[in-house]
């Protein structure tokens, strides 16, 4: 089982939809989790980080954390074609030091 | 300007022949780490420092090595570079360690032959 795991896609949703993507860790003890997003060529660039179980919103991206079921997930309301590019979910386990990303998953908005 | 920097951006080399890529960061932060990108694996851990002298291992170690002599500096040495080390290989930095935001470096896309 890969410490963190995400759908690899590619998601497809409409201009204006919620794009929902999904991220599982294994490490129970996992403290910190973020999502990236990576542009193709480009490298990636944080764009929410959650430590406490529940939602955290930050304009059109809420990202929803449930440790009892290792699952975190990042929700983009309107997304927009802009919004094309791949998610990086990545966990940081215990000690502080390591970083984990998953192999990210590719989302496609189409106008 | 706050950033991360590597270089050299692109690089083809043959197999054996020892190459250095450096990273260097202007933001005073204490951790710095390296990680490879392939298809369909997502990005790897290679080595991390969390302070000037202190580095160690992370998922992906064998065949580099690292140094971090100075805060700002965290070169990645590939001693013997084998045709399995292309990849696209990524610097970061963060405040204090991993559980803080990392600031990625633009990436080095290295071919081994």
């Amino acid at each position: 089982q890969k410490e963190v795991e995400q759908n690899s896609g590619p998601l497809s949703v409409p201009e204006g939809a919620i794009a929902s993507l999904n991220c599982t860790y294994s490490d129970r003890g996992s403290q910190s989790f973020f999502w990236y997003r990576q542009y193709s060529g480009k490298s990636p660039e944080l764009i929410m980080f959650i430590y406490s179980n529940g939602d955290k919103e930050d304009g059109r991206f809420t990202a929803q954390l449930n440790k009892a079921s290792q699952y975190v997930s990042l929700l983009i309301r309107d997304s927009q074609p802009s919004d094309s590019a791949t998610y990086l979910c990545a966990v940081n386990p215990p000690g502080g030091f390591k970083t984990i990303f998953g192999a990210g998953t590719r989302l496609f908005v189409k106008a | 300007e706050a950033q991360v920097t590597q270089n050299p951006r692109y690089l083809i080399t043959v197999t054996g022949k020892k190459l250095t890529v450096t990273c260097s960061q202007n933001m005073n932060h204490e951790y710095m780490s390296w990680y490879r990108q392939d298809p369909g694996l997502g990005l790897r851990q290679i080595y991390y420092s969390m302070n000037v002298e202190v580095t160690d291992k992370g998922d992906v170690p064998e065949g580099y090595k690292v140094s971090r002599k100075e805060k700002r500096n965290f070169p990645l040495i590939l001693e013997s570079p084998s045709p399995n080390q292309t990849s696209l290989y990524f610097c970061a930095s963060s405040l204090s360690d991993a559980a803080y935001e990392q600031y990625f470096g633009p990436g080095t896309r290295l071919t081994v032959t």
